[in-house]
């Protein structure tokens, strides 16, 4: 079946560390993205992608950063300049265009510092 | 600014009707759609309207007013299964701007 694989599930960043978030599609989708969710709150846009080799910042991109050197692959790195990691990451993808195909989630990495 | 403005929190009954309003302010418009979330879980896409009317699928139906900015999303026959987070969402400069959700809270 097709859909979108983000792993790890759970994952504990310690103060001043990178860590990178993983998100893999088989769907054949041209665009995907990465949101971060904070509790009780909405999505809110990180990065996104809308073709390989190219990738535009979002509303919160300061502390992130991403690559697509592949369609199927959008990993998302954490870095120590982002000052409050701790939330829930969601990746996505759609067919090009303005989501009227619906977008397809990932079952989202809950990313805690300690 | 862009924003989507919805109640944070609707209360009904189970086996009974309720609508979710969602009125947006966008610099582009492609389309509402509506996304269900449980708790600890990943959005699932409901429906989308491009065009003013309603769609129907099944339990659920949405409606758009481009003319009003202003859509809802209704829900018939409440199941406790649909104890979730709403979310509206519009298709602006091939990105979606997201409302803040309704959390539907259902009572037997």
């Amino acid at each position: 079946d097709g859909g979108i694989t983000q792993s790890p599930k759970y994952l504990f960043r310690k103060e001043g560390q990178n860590v990178t978030l993983s998100c893999e599609q088989n769907l054949n989708h041209d665009a995907m993205y990465w949101y971060r969710q904070d509790p009780g709150q909405g999505l809110r846009l990180i990065y996104y992608s809308q073709i390989v080799n190219d990738f535009q910042k979002g509303d919160i991109a300061e502390g992130y950063s991403v690559s697509r050197e592949k369609k199927e692959s959008f990993p998302l790195t954490v870095t120590s300049a982002q000052k409050n990691p701790t939330a829930f990451y969601l990746c996505a993808s759609t067919r090009q265009g303005q989501g009227d195909y619906g977008y397809t989630f990932g079952s989202g990495t809950r990313l805690t510092v300690v | 600014g862009q924003s989507l403005e919805q109640p944070s929190e609707v209360t009904a009954v189970e086996g009974a009707i309720v609508q979710i309003n969602c009125t947006y302010q966008t610099s582009g418009f492609y389309g509402l759609s509506w996304y269900q979330q449980h708790d600890g879980g990943a959005p699932t896409f409901l429906s989308y309207n491009a065009l003013d009317g309603l769609e129907e699928t099944g339990r659920f139906s949405s409606f758009l007013s481009r003319s009003d900015s202003y859509g809802y999303l209704l829900l018939q026959e409440l199941q406790m299964k649909d104890s979730a987070s709403y979310f509206c969402a519009v298709g602006s400069n091939y990105q979606l701007i997201w409302g803040a959700g309704t959390k539907l809270i259902i009572k037997p």
